[in-house]
């Protein structure tokens, strides 16, 4: 299976300031035929369900602020929140979708305000 | 509005038997691939299983192969995961999730989550 990582465990932001979120793959989840990387990113409020945010690893789901975006590509991705807000206060999930069936995430990021 | 309802969650001995249900509305699920994600207490994610938005094809994580079984009935809209022989390993909340892209195009990401039901296994 593809193992998911994400750094940091958890970080504390200003608000306004900007947040950031790596995520790796163990192996390349370019597919090079389309071009397009594999992964999506999701936000988990507490008590509640994900919420899709980004996928093939930078486009934007309708109706997510532009605060937030993407990049990376092959092994490597980032998830910025580029001014942070009180209601951003989550835990952000990556996702890889190369290597279906075995789908797998990534243990989670947690963003509070410092 | 369109939607996804789990039920069927509950309290459960281990070796016992437990079947959940997923109740869609909102958009036409028949056309739809639909997997199941579960999250332990205090954990991350992990998926599963899915269907094929006929049914046709199923797949299942190496934990839960051969003791869980997912399907569905596009006539009711509705998924299921009945879920036999568990243990307290299997003790999480399961969601239910909406591929984004109908009949099998694109990726396996999530547009739709149910709000879960949980699910523990103890004695």
């Amino acid at each position: 299976d593809i193992v998911m990582t994400q750094s940091p465990d958890s970080l504390s932001v200003s608000l306004g300031e900007r947040a950031t979120i790596n995520c790796k793959s163990s192996q390349s989840i370019l597919y090079s035929s389309y071009n397009k990387n594999y992964l999506a990113w999701y936000q988990q409020k507490p008590g509640q369900s994900p919420k899709l945010l980004i996928y093939w690893a930078s486009t934007r789901e309708s109706g997510v602020p532009d605060r937030f975006s993407g990049s990376g590509s092959g092994t490597d991705f980032t998830l910025t929140i580029s001014s942070l807000q009180a209601e951003d206060v989550a835990v952000y999930y990556c996702q890889q979708y190369y290597s279906t069936p075995r789908i797998t995430f990534g243990p989670g990021t947690k963003v509070d305000i410092k | 509005q369109v939607q996804l309802v789990e039920s069927g969650g509950g309290v459960v001995q281990p070796g016992r038997s437990l079947r959940l249900s997923c109740e869609a509305s909102g958009f036409t699920f028949r056309s739809y691939g639909m997997h199941w994600v579960r999250q332990a207490p205090g954990k991350g994610l992990e998926w599963v299983a899915v269907t094929a938005h006929d049914g046709s094809n199923k797949h299942y994580a190496d934990s839960v192969r051969g003791r869980f079984t997912i399907s569905r009935d596009n006539s009711k809209n509705i998924l299921y995961l009945q879920m036999n022989s568990l243990t307290t390993e299997d003790t999480a909340v399961y969601y239910c999730a909406k591929v984004f892209e109908a009949y099998g195009a694109g990726g396996w990401y999530f547009d739709l989550w149910g709000r879960g039901t949980l699910v523990t296994v103890s004695s």
